[in-house]
């Protein structure tokens, strides 16, 4: 059973400040990572995609993976208000198309408030 | 471009009646797949279609769900003898590839929200 872990929060970060939103997975075999934001009533939308060791950057969002440990994170610089959101890491396996492996598995999602 | 659409934005039906969620995925885009969302919880996926091959039907909660794609293009899930625990939003996603790869983004539809009274 491939299982994706996140705190659940709510994670409370003041404005202009880091938030750090992490992730685990169960699936060694894992290869591709993705952080979805989700709005309150919308649906969600992809932030980030990673797929190799170490840092990506995408102006105020950082994704990190380490394989090793099976942690991705996700890193927003200078919080804003309109970061407040529900923030989904998704994981999967493989990065052939042996199909039966394809679905994404999704974590429940981390609340995140930015107080202003 | 256009994106994933989906209908009836909204669908509110009596226990025991059978409803028909409608998707119309990205153009050209081979994926398609069917999530529930519970008030409150994560995704949970139902049903993954990629291009002719058969479906992944491995999330499918009960035989009361089921779900269809004509070619690579629109798709309906189908609910018989709804239940008060189907109430939920049910979101379809398409990607241009399978998820596996670099062309697995999924783009997600605005969602069906779903009551069983």
């Amino acid at each position: 059973q491939k299982e994706v872990e996140q705190n659940s929060g709510p994670l409370s970060v003041p404005e202009g400040a880091i938030a750090s939103l992490n992730c685990t997975y169960s699936d060694r075999g894992s290869q591709s990572f993705f952080w979805y934001r989700q709005y309150s009533g919308k649906s969600p939308e992809l932030i980030m995609s990673i797929y190799s060791n170490g840092d990506k950057e995408d102006g105020r969002f950082t994704a990190q993976l380490n394989k090793a440990s099976q942690y991705v994170s996700l890193l927003i610089r200078d919080s804003q208000p309109s970061d407040s959101a529900t923030y989904l890491c998704a994981v999967n396996e493989g990065l052939s198309s042996n199909f039966g492996n394809e679905k994404l598995t999704f974590g429940t999602g981390t609340r995140l408030t930015i107080i202003p | 471009g256009a994106g994933v659409s989906q209908s009836p934005s909204n669908k509110v039906t009596e226990k025991g009646k059978d409803v028909e969620l409608r998707c119309d995925p990205i153009s050209g885009h081979t994926a398609l797949y069917w999530y529930r969302q519970r008030l409150g919880q994560g995704l949970e996926f139902l049903i993954y279609f990629q291009g002719n091959s058969a479906p992944d039907k491995s999330g499918l909660p009960s035989d009361r769900f089921s779900a269809e794609r004509t070619g690579e293009s629109v798709s309906t899930l189908t609910i018989q003898r709804t239940q008060q625990e189907d109430s939920a939003v049910y979101l379809c996603a398409s990607s241009l590839g399978p998820a596996g790869g670099l062309q697995g983004t999924q783009y997600f539809g605005p969602g069906t929200r779903l009551t069983v009274l």
